[in-house]
């Protein structure tokens, strides 16, 4: 059975205090990796997908990166803007997310 | 519309009555996903449709929830009888892709409180 989980459940930072989320997983053929993100009252957002180990993908202060069991969502001098839960998914043998319970993020001024 | 739209946006009901929550895809999405997210909780997957045909229902939690997409494009997901345990956020998500679905367009959910 896939399984995500994601660690810590929640993290409080200061603006510019750069840090890290994990998302640790294991699945079945992996075929695609996802960080989104939610807002409060919202449905997630898309952020980013990575397919292998050693993959990296970057968005503004926002970077994913990937090794064969975990991913890493690297936050890099964080807004307030940045608060929301960030959400990491498997995808395996079939066409459904199987979805961490999140990392809700708090950037405080 | 620009996104996926889901109505109603809050539904209370009773213990016992049906329920049927609207999906509105974004215009010419291939696939249609319904996930549950439960307070606290990470989307768990309910049913997924491949244009109109059904290609996976096996995490719907019970015979009581039935989903339909009849021609295609406005997915319907019904709760007969609800329990108290199926209160929680109904989302639906879209994608342009018939496979490798994992980049999804979400809709803002229709939160179902049962009392």
């Amino acid at each position: 059975e896939d399984q995500v989980t994601q660690s810590p459940e929640a993290l409080r930072l200061q603006e510019g205090e750069s840090s890290s989320l994990n998302c640790s997983y294991t699945v079945s053929g992996l075929r695609g990796l996802f960080w989104y993100r939610q807002d409060p009252g919202k449905g997630p957002e898309f952020l980013f997908t990575l397919y292998s180990a050693g993959e990296e993908k970057e968005k503004e202060r926002l970077k994913a990166t990937l090794t064969k069991k975990e991913s890493f969502l690297h936050i890099t001098a964080p807004k307030p803007e940045d608060s929301a839960t960030y959400l990491c998914a498997v995808q395996g043998g079939s066409e459904k997310l199987v979805f961490g319970k999140g990392t809700k993020l708090t950037v405080n001024p | 519309g620009a996104g996926v739209s889901q109505s109603p946006r809050y539904k209370v009901a009773k213990r016992g009555q049906d329920v049927a929550l609207r999906c509105d895809p974004i215009s010419g999405h291939v696939s249609l996903f319904w996930y549950q997210q439960a307070l606290g909780q990470g989307p768990e997957f309910l049913t997924y449709f491949q244009n109109e045909a059904q290609l996976d229902k096996s995490g719907l939690p019970s015979d009581r929830f039935f989903a339909e997409r009849p021609e295609g494009s406005v997915s319907t997901l019904k709760i007969q009888r609800t329990q108290q345990e199926d209160s929680a956020v109904y989302l639906c998500a879209s994608s342009f892709r018939g496979q490798n679905t994992g980049e999804l367009f979400f809709g803002e959910g229709s939160r179902l409180t049962v009392l």
